[in-house]
């Protein structure tokens, strides 16, 4: 599965949306992109993942480029309970086991 | 909506005894996680279960480790003799298929204490 990269710490506003990037140069045409996002030691929660085309759903949109190479998570009006770490991990279509690998995420603060 | 649920939330324990964290995955799916967090750090794969075996397991995943489905809906880590270093939050996890379209949910983590 391919690396990631994402800013290790990101602000902002209550009510504003939250764009978060995600490097991942060097991934293949079968691997996905997925978002999930951690709250204080939470169960890691799911948000949203894709291939190729843009996706979104009720908690978020996910915009990829055209190239693969980056995506961004967008958080359309973040509220306080925003605040987490959040997680963008490429994931195999033939993953036999299944697993996801998680980096060090990106901790966004949503403050009012 | 369908959940992955874990007991205990918080397990203390003696060092040497051993431990064994329960987790009941969405009835629906047929692939199973084990996940740790040790205090700051990421969160890490041990093991992967399906028709039950083991699918893939990490390096973590040692010969004091294992997991059993031991009826239709409980999916079990047990740990055989726990160390101060198996202190962690420990996450299960199901999905239908282990594909990269298959999205993964986790439950709410078991807090291990090893004193």
């Amino acid at each position: 599965d391919a690396k990631t990269t994402q800013p290790t710490s990101m602000d902002c506003a209550e009510g504003r949306a939250a764009n978060l990037p995600c490097n991942h140069s060097t991934i293949s045409g079968n691997e996905y992109v997925y978002w999930y996002r951690q709250i204080h030691s939470q169960g890691p929660q799911y948000i949203i993942h894709g291939l190729k085309n843009n996706e979104t759903n009720e908690m978020a949109s996910l915009i990829i480029t055209e190239d693969r190479k980056s995506s961004t998570l967008i958080l359309p009006h973040a509220t306080l309970r925003d605040t987490a770490v959040y997680y963008c991990i490429v994931r195999g279509a033939n993953n036999q086991g299944g697993k996801l690998i998680f980096g060090q995420g990106t901790e966004l603060s949503v403050k009012p | 909506e369908p959940e992955v649920t874990q007991t205990p939330s918080h397990q203390v324990t003696q060092m040497g005894q051993e431990v064994i964290l329960r987790c009941v995955p969405i009835s629906n799916h047929l692939y199973f996680y084990w996940y740790r967090q040790i205090l700051g750090q990421k969160v890490e794969f041990l093991v992967s279960f399906y028709n039950n075996e083991i699918s893939e397991k990490s390096e973590i995943f040692d010969d004091q480790f294992s997991v059993e489905r031991p009826d239709g809906s409980n999916f079990t880590l047990k740990i055989r003799s726990t160390k101060l270093e198996d202190s962690a939050m420990y996450f299960c996890a199901s999905s239908e298929t282990s594909g990269g379209a298959s999205e993964q949910f986790f439950g709410p983590g078991t807090r291990l204490t090893v004193l």
